[in-house]
């Protein structure tokens, strides 16, 4: 089955830096990859996603890219703001097999200011 | 508004108590799912239905009982449960459990069994 691993764990970064998160997935007919950020004591709430025809997507401050050949995506957030320290999960659609999100474990996001 | 409300936000109970997590959704989704979130660790996929049918259940222990009575609603009942079931039980919903689509989750139910 489908095997999504999260890096780094955890993740500190000044206000106005970049931050840029990583998973890997195993199974190379995923075809969907949403991004969940999930602040303290609420939520996962979706911030972006991807399919496989593409490779990179936009949405304002963050962006995800894919390379399917590596299989692997990215979390790329811009110009980070206080309000950006969550903890940040990728996931993984399969078209085979069981077909439900599997999750990384999840990166603990903190901005400084 | 959420559109996924879970209900209780809090719940502590012991190992001998029996106990019920409640969801609704008001999105019109016809798919519902149980997850558990435990301290780092992946979220964990319990139950999934769809139009109140189970379609999965992801090898979760018999003392977790869900019931979807219709597709607005989901329960999680508890009984003689372990202090490692502790943890954030989210539930969540979706246009379709085959479709890869968002999932829009609840605040979650944080579990403190003693």
């Amino acid at each position: 089955g489908e095997n999504v691993e999260q890096h780094p764990s955890t993740l500190s970064v000044q206000e106005g830096d970049s931050a840029v998160i990583k998973c890997t997935y195993s199974d190379s007919a995923s075809n969907y990859f949403p991004w969940y950020k999930q602040e303290l004591g609420k939520r996962p709430q979706l911030i972006i996603d991807i399919r496989s025809n593409v490779g990179e997507k936009k949405d304002q401050r963050i962006a995800v890219t894919l390379n399917k050949t590596a299989k692997h995506f990215s979390l790329h957030i811009t110009e980070t703001q206080p309000e950006d320290s969550a903890v940040y999960f990728c996931a993984a659609y399969p078209l085979q097999g069981a077909q439900k999100l599997v999750f990384g474990q999840g990166t603990r996001l903190t901005i400084n200011p | 508004e959420t559109g996924v409300t879970q209900t209780p936000r809090h719940l502590v109970m012991g190992m001998t108590n029996k106990k019920s997590l409640k969801c609704e959704q008001h999105l019109g989704h016809n798919a519902m799912y149980w997850y558990k979130q435990s301290a780092k660790k992946p979220l964990e996929l319990m139950f999934v239905y769809s139009l109140e049918e189970r379609v999965e259940n992801n090898s979760v222990p018999s003392r977790f009982s869900p019931e979807c009575p219709n597709s607005s609603h989901l329960f999680l009942h508890l009984h003689t449960l372990q202090p490692e079931d502790s943890a954030l039980y989210l539930c969540a919903s979706s246009q379709s459990h085959r479709s890869n689509s968002p999932l829009h989750f609840g605040n979650g139910t944080r579990l403190t069994v003693t």
